[in-house]
């Protein structure tokens, strides 16, 4: 159990249009998603936190107008990422907690790889 | 807010031996440290985890021992294989309910 999923897994757009990457809980629901980004050989950064029907928080240095996040049922939140550049380009990882568990755990998706032409 | 410190960046190991990472971090009140293994292009995966009410934990090959007085845990694997070859980050969590990241480090394990 504690399945997520993202969509895609993959994908490639020419800079300035935007993106938009599915994060979805598949065998429970989720109180708590979370986004990270992830440059090659680096660590997952944390770009924001949502909660499902609630706007997301930011992590400091996160463009809110940029990366746009929707938390709209406990099964699924997404980000869009807006008016791409090259600099975007990335692994982007969701993760999820468990409504009524530990909110440390954190079940993460297979990530979505970002290439902005 | 939370800082998190892990060494070394890279480990190379022969077949069978040792391999030891350690974390250091700053906020007193963090009381959860998971340790996770990724290989390349995959979600991370948490391999062991251990709680501020607990000095050390075992599974099998791995542990993670905790010093909350010195604010530092660290990762104990044995006998290492070469598919424990990967990049492993160690996480600080409980005094918000965010996850904050080591750099990670890179275990090669030579056969």
């Amino acid at each position: 159990g504690a399945v997520v999923s993202q969509h895609p897994s993959w994908v490639i757009c020419k800079s300035g249009t935007s993106v938009k990457i599915e994060c979805r809980s598949l065998d429970f629901q989720a109180t708590t998603m979370f986004w990270y980004r992830q440059f090659p050989k680096q660590s997952l950064m944390l770009m924001a936190t949502s909660n499902e029907g609630s706007k997301a928080t930011y992590e400091q240095g996160v463009e809110k107008d940029k990366f746009l996040i929707n938390h709209a049922s406990l099964t699924l939140s997404t980000l869009t990422v807006t008016s791409a550049h090259p600099e975007d380009s990335s692994f982007y990882i969701c993760s999820a907690t468990r409504s009524g568990m530990s909110t440390d755990t954190q079940y993460f998706g297979p990530g979505t790889r970002l290439t902005v032409l | 807010g939370e800082n998190v410190e892990q060494h070394p960046s890279t480990l190379s190991v022969q077949e069978g031996d040792s391999a030891v990472i350690k974390c250091t971090y700053s906020d007193s009140a963090s009381n959860y440290f998971p340790w996770y293994k990724q290989e390349l292009g995959k979600r991370p995966q948490l391999i062991i985890d251990i709680r501020s009410n607990v000095g050390e934990k075992k599974d099998q090959r791995i542990a993670v021992t905790l010093n909350k007085t010195a604010k530092h845990f660290s990762l104990h694997i044995t006998e290492t294989q070469p598919e424990d070859s990967a990049v492993y980050f160690c996480a600080v969590g409980g005094a918000t309910n965010k996850l904050i990241f080591g750099t990670g480090t890179l275990l090669a394990v030579q056969p």
